[in-house]
């Protein structure tokens, strides 16, 4: 049971440049996020998924865009990457009656 | 959306004391309060919560409280060990969002 996966575990992207972080979870849960993490900030919402096909703004989604493919898998999409995206990404699932289970995060650097 | 804020940044014990990390939220509709704990370079984890209809929960050293009509709710930690230091996150759950605080570390000093 490998929980909720996530890739890649580093990237360095150029300003201007644009990838996907790639989130899958198995334990059948309706509801997942993503989250930024920077120092003192705690963690940040960027946008959250009731179900599949679903998506709603979080606290900081400007500059992001998701999918949600299906009920396993949730990418988060940097269209043109800025330095202030310099962060730790996680992605969390949750089955909407319990607390949200983390995956492994991504570190981020936009240089 | 919800403003969870979380006190204190960092706290400092010695081994054995009681350490107490202070929350509060600003959305009385907030339902259900995870804490999380957060070792450096690991995920955060699920280590105890607490729903709104209840106003304490404990297991082994560690317990909750939660004052709904303050919006208040904390966490206690028992006879601390150096193992349980680590950064601890306070969320509130609005509408199944889950909103953070900013985070206590805590340090157990042997």
């Amino acid at each position: 049971n490998a929980g909720v996966t996530q890739t890649p575990k580093f990237q360095v992207l150029k300003t201007g440049q644009s990838m996907t972080l790639q989130c899958a979870q198995d334990m059948n849960h309706n509801s997942m996020y993503w989250y930024r993490q920077d120092p003192g900030m705690g963690l940040r919402l960027i946008y959250y998924s009731a179900s599949e096909g679903t998506t709603d703004k979080g606290e900081v989604p400007n500059g992001y865009n998701v999918s949600r493919l299906n009920k396993r898998e949730f990418s988060l999409r940097l269209e043109s990457a800025a330095p202030s995206q310099t962060s730790v990404y996680f992605c969390a699932s949750s089955s909407g009656t319990a607390g949200a289970f983390f995956g492994q995060g991504t570190r981020l650097t936009v240089v | 959306g919800e403003n969870v804020e979380q006190h204190p940044s960092t706290l400092s014990v010695q081994e054995g004391d009681s350490a107490v990390i202070k929350c509060t939220y600003s959305d009385s509709a907030s339902n259900y309060f995870p804490w999380y704990k957060q070792e450096l370079g690991k995920r955060p984890q699920l280590i105890i919560d607490i729903r709104s209809n209840v106003g304490e929960k404990k297991d082994q050293r560690i317990a909750v409280t939660l004052n709904k009509t303050a919006k208040h709710f904390s966490l206690h930690i028992t006879e601390t060990q150096p193992e349980d230091s680590a950064v601890y996150f306070c969320a509130a759950t609005l509408f199944n969002k889950f909103y953070f605080g900013s985070g206590t570390k805590l340090n157990v000093k042997p």
